[in-house]
């Protein structure tokens, strides 16, 4: 079964920082993996998918992620935060059976400080 | 396009009440799912659905019943609310068979509070 651990669930930068939201999976099948955006009271937009094409992934908004099996980590990185970036990030690994839902991590809120 | 929709956005249930949380895509997704959304607990696999008349219990199943009799619509019932039913509730939906890779598109969501 595939799993996935989001370290730290409140993470504050300030703005222009280095934004790293850490992403480690569980799978004994080669994953595919993801990371949704939430802008408070809204539903979960895509920012970016790993599909085995590409090790480094780009998304929207400038975001991108890395793929690492030896790490077994698909953290998501910006260079610059914006004060727009501030919402709860989710990585989520697909289940590769009947169904392929999605197992969630716990979620990262990330502050954008001034 | 419209995309998945939930109904209703807000909604406060007594305890024992029932509901029923509307959800409809017009994508002509094959696949849809119900999750809840807690502090701290990310999204949690209520039910799911791989085509009309198919469904099959997630994570967290008890307390909820679902029904496919479209491709179009999945309802979510409620029966004999209770307060840790509490919670932000999603609908998503994605592309049927060999949809692996691809990403799911959700509502935005339907806050129940129960008390």
């Amino acid at each position: 079964a595939q799993s996935v651990t989001q370290l730290g669930s409140h993470v504050s930068v300030s703005e222009g920082a280095l934004v790293l939201l850490r992403c480690n999976y569980s799978s004994s099948v080669p994953p595919y993996l993801f990371w949704y955006v939430q802008y408070p009271n809204q539903g979960l937009q895509l920012l970016l998918k790993y599909t085995s094409a590409a090790t480094l992934v780009k998304g929207i908004n400038g975001f991108e992620a890395e793929f690492k099996k030896s790490e077994t980590s698909f953290h998501l990185t910006k260079p610059s935060a914006h004060m727009s970036d501030a919402a709860e990030y989710f990585c989520a690994v697909t289940h590769q059976g009947a169904g392929n839902m999605l197992t969630f991590g716990g979620g990262t809120r990330l502050m954008v400080k001034p | 396009n419209a995309g998945v929709t939930q109904t209703p956005k807000f909604r406060i249930l007594k305890i024992g009440q029932s509901m029923t949380l509307q959800c409809a895509q017009d994508m002509n997704h094959n696949y849809m799912y119900w999750y809840r959304q807690d502090p701290g607990m990310g999204l949690k696999l209520i039910y799911y659905s791989v085509g009309a008349g198919i469904t099959d219990k997630g994570e967290v199943p008890n307390g909820y019943n679902v029904s496919r009799s479209t491709t179009e619509d999945f309802p979510l019932r409620l029966e004999l609310a209770a307060p840790s039913q509490t919670s932000v509730y999603f609908c998503a939906s994605k592309p049927g068979f060999g949809a692996t890779n691809t990403e799911a598109f959700f509502g935005q969501g339907t806050r129940l509070t129960v008390v």
